[in-house]
């Protein structure tokens, strides 16, 4: 079993859409979860990160944390053409760890249709 | 921009064959992180060095070395290469040990073929 687990997709959705991207995680040690977002032929570059379960919004996209069901999730308001890239979910473990090193999920690739 | 330079962007080489990949990290960034990312894996973390220092190892190959030199700048080396070894690999640095926010800022990658 992988460490996180995410559908490689592809998504395809209209412009307007909202979009839901979802990952599960195995092993609660982990305490750090991220959205890192990557255009094509780019490198990854962070889109949102979360520590505690719950929401955090950032404009058109809020992050959620469920650590009960080891569920994390990207939730994309009036999705745009622009948005169309892979999107990778992330965990790491407490500063105590004493590594910044990042797990990633296979990530998802969406597009978004004008 | 991201800040972290690679080199070289696209290499093309034979079985058997070695190459190193260059990272300067963004300045100022002391930890290095190695990663590679294939269609079938994604993205893998290989190893990650700090101040100089290995402080990280994840699914690296015997094949596959790295450091971190005084100037912080960083190499990976790929020796005796595979088919399967042709990936994307990405550099990425973080301020701190650890960073508190978790950003990792990555380089635009080297691609590498091998035929």
């Amino acid at each position: 079993q992988k460490e996180v687990e995410q559908d490689p997709g592809p998504l395809s959705v209209p412009e307007g859409a909202i979009v839901s991207l979802n990952c599960t995680y195995s092993n609660s040690a982990f305490q750090y979860f991220m959205w890192y977002r990557q255009y094509s032929r780019k490198g990854p570059e962070l889109l949102m990160y979360t520590y505690s379960s719950g929401n955090k919004e950032d404009g058109r996209f809020t992050a959620q944390v469920d650590k009960s069901s080891k569920y994390i999730s990207l939730f994309i308001r009036d999705s745009q053409p622009s948005d169309s890239a892979t999107y990778l979910c992330a965990k790491r473990r407490g500063i105590s760890s004493n590594t910044g090193k990042l797990i990633f999920g296979q990530g998802t690739t969406l597009q978004v249709k004008p | 921009d991201s800040g972290v330079t690679q080199t070289p962007k696209h290499l093309i080489t034979a079985t058997g064959q070695r190459v190193t990949l260059r990272c300067s990290p963004r300045s100022g960034d002391l930890s290095v992180y190695w990663y590679q990312q294939s269609l079938d894996q994604g993205l893998q973390f290989l190893i990650q060095y700090y101040n100089g220092e290995e402080r990280a190892k994840g699914n690296i190959l015997e094949r596959f070395s790295a450091q971190q030199f005084p100037d912080l700048h960083s190499e990976l080396n790929l020796s005796s290469l595979e088919l399967g070894d042709s990936a994307l690999y990405f550099c990425a640095s973080s301020s701190g040990l650890a960073g508190e926010t978790g950003e990792l800022f990555f380089g635009e990658g080297s691609r590498l073929t091998v035929l």
